[in-house]
Order: structure tokens, then C-alpha cells, then sequence
């Protein structure tokens, strides 16, 4: 079965400066994508970035980029010049086949 | 462009109530559908998805049930609620193809006392 972990229950950055959020996968198939979200204290589901197995290029969206590496199955996000507004509950997300599968989240508080 | 709503926002039910949460999707057609429980500070847990009318998957066993009698609403329904029943619940839907990401509703918030 796949499985998701994010090993860091809860980080914290200073405004302005960069995190990495970590994310570890488990899985047998070789077709899937990845994905992180994020849920700010209204608890709405936003997508943040995605990105294709198949793809050797890490995705990028403006601050938020990934660090993706198959063979190890990690898949990291960091996000730059962090705001005030990122902070929030970050989940890591798998899906195959419509087969979806988040990991436990990681609390992102920012400090001005 | 689509939107996804879902209702009530709030809900609280006694012990032993039936439980009818409703789902709809607009601005798209044949989406796949599913249903997630988050309980306090915890990730999402899977509980159903559909790929089509009256085609439901369900990932985890328990009193809880999905159906989906058109193409855009999806409806999770209990006949006897538990107290373990109580979380965040979400809908979200997603383009028929495959491996496209998730977009999902504003979930309802269910209180079991």
C-alpha cells in the first residue's frame, strides 16, 4: 500500500527567510504524481504545487518549489522569502490511479 | 470555471442520528468524487471515491456509507452516528483523467455529542 510521511509534525521560519518542508513516499508504481497543499486555520484545501513522476524537473510556483527525487522517494518543498500568509497545516499528497493518499501534515508557523 | 460546494458547514448531532452530508460540483462533467475525514490535527483519511453514478469505492470500513445519484453530487450518509464519527469532513473532485490534483470544498465541521 502507498504510504505518505511527513516527519515534521511542526516547523517554524522567520518572515523573509526559506523552509523546507520534508516528504517521504512509499510505492510500487512507477505512474503517479505528487502533491502539496496547504490549510491555513480556515481549513480550506488549497493546492500549492504539483509534480509528475515522470518528470526529472522540479516543479516551481513562484516562492514554492520542490525537490523531487525519485530514486530516494522524497519529495521536499521549500518556499522562500516566507510571508505571513504561509503559515498553515502543509500536507504531502500521492495519488495513482485515483488512489490519493496525504501524509500527516506539518504545522508552518512564521515569526515576524 | 468549476466550483464545489458543500453542506452544512456546521453540524451537530446526537449519538444514534442519522447523518446526511450533500456535495455538488458545477462548470464540469463525469468528475471523480470523494469524500475525506480529518480528525483534530491529524491528515485527511479517505473514505470513499466514484468515478461514475453509483460507482463508489469505499477505503474504509465502518457505519458510514457514500452514494451518488447524479453525475455532479456526491452525499455521505450515516443511518446510526458514533461518537467517533466527529471530525472535519471534505469533499473534493477531480478531473476524470487520471492523476489530476484534488480541489475540495470548504468541509463540514461534525460535533457527536
Amino acid at each position: 500500500a502507498q504510504t505518505v510521511t511527513q516527519s515534521q509534525p511542526e516547523m517554524s521560519v522567520q518572515e523573509a527567510e526559506t523552509v523546507t518542508l520534508s516528504c517521504t513516499y512509499d510505492t510500487s508504481e512507477s505512474d503517479y504524481y505528487l502533491f502539496w497543499y496547504k490549510q491555513p486555520p480556515s481549513r480550506q484545501m488549497i493546492l500549492v504545487i504539483r509534480q509528475e513522476a515522470y518528470k526529472q524537473q522540479n516543479a516551481t510556483e513562484n516562492r514554492f518549489s520542490v525537490n523531487f527525487q525519485k530514486a530516494a522517494k522524497s519529495f521536499s518543498l521549500k518556499i522562500s522569502d516566507s510571508q505571513l500568509g504561509d503559515a498553515a497545516m502543509y500536507f504531502c499528497a500521492y495519488e495513482s490511479n485515483n488512489d490519493m493518499r496525504f501524509g500527516a501534515g506539518t504545522r508552518l508557523t512564521v515569526k515576524p | 470555471s468549476q466550483t464545489i460546494h458543500q453542506w452544512p458547514a456546521t453540524l451537530v448531532q446526537p449519538v444514534g442520528s442519522p447523518l446526511s452530508l450533500e456535495c455538488t460540483v458545477e462548470g464540469t462533467s463525469n468528475p471523480n468524487l470523494y469524500w475525506y475525514r480529518q480528525a483534530a490535527g491529524r491528515g485527511l483519511q479517505l473514505l470513499f471515491y466514484s468515478v461514475g453514478i453509483g460507482q463508489i469505492s469505499s477505503e474504509v470500513p465502518q457505519n458510514l456509507s457514500a452514494s451518488r445519484p447524479q453525475d455532479r453530487q456526491f452525499i455521505l450518509s450515516s443511518k446510526k452516528l458514533l461518537l467517533s464519527d466527529s471530525g472535519f469532513y471534505l469533499c473534493a473532485w477531480s478531473p476524470g483523467q487520471r492523476n489530476q490534483p484534488q480541489h475540495f470544498g470548504d468541509g463540514t465541521r461534525l460535533s457527536i455529542l
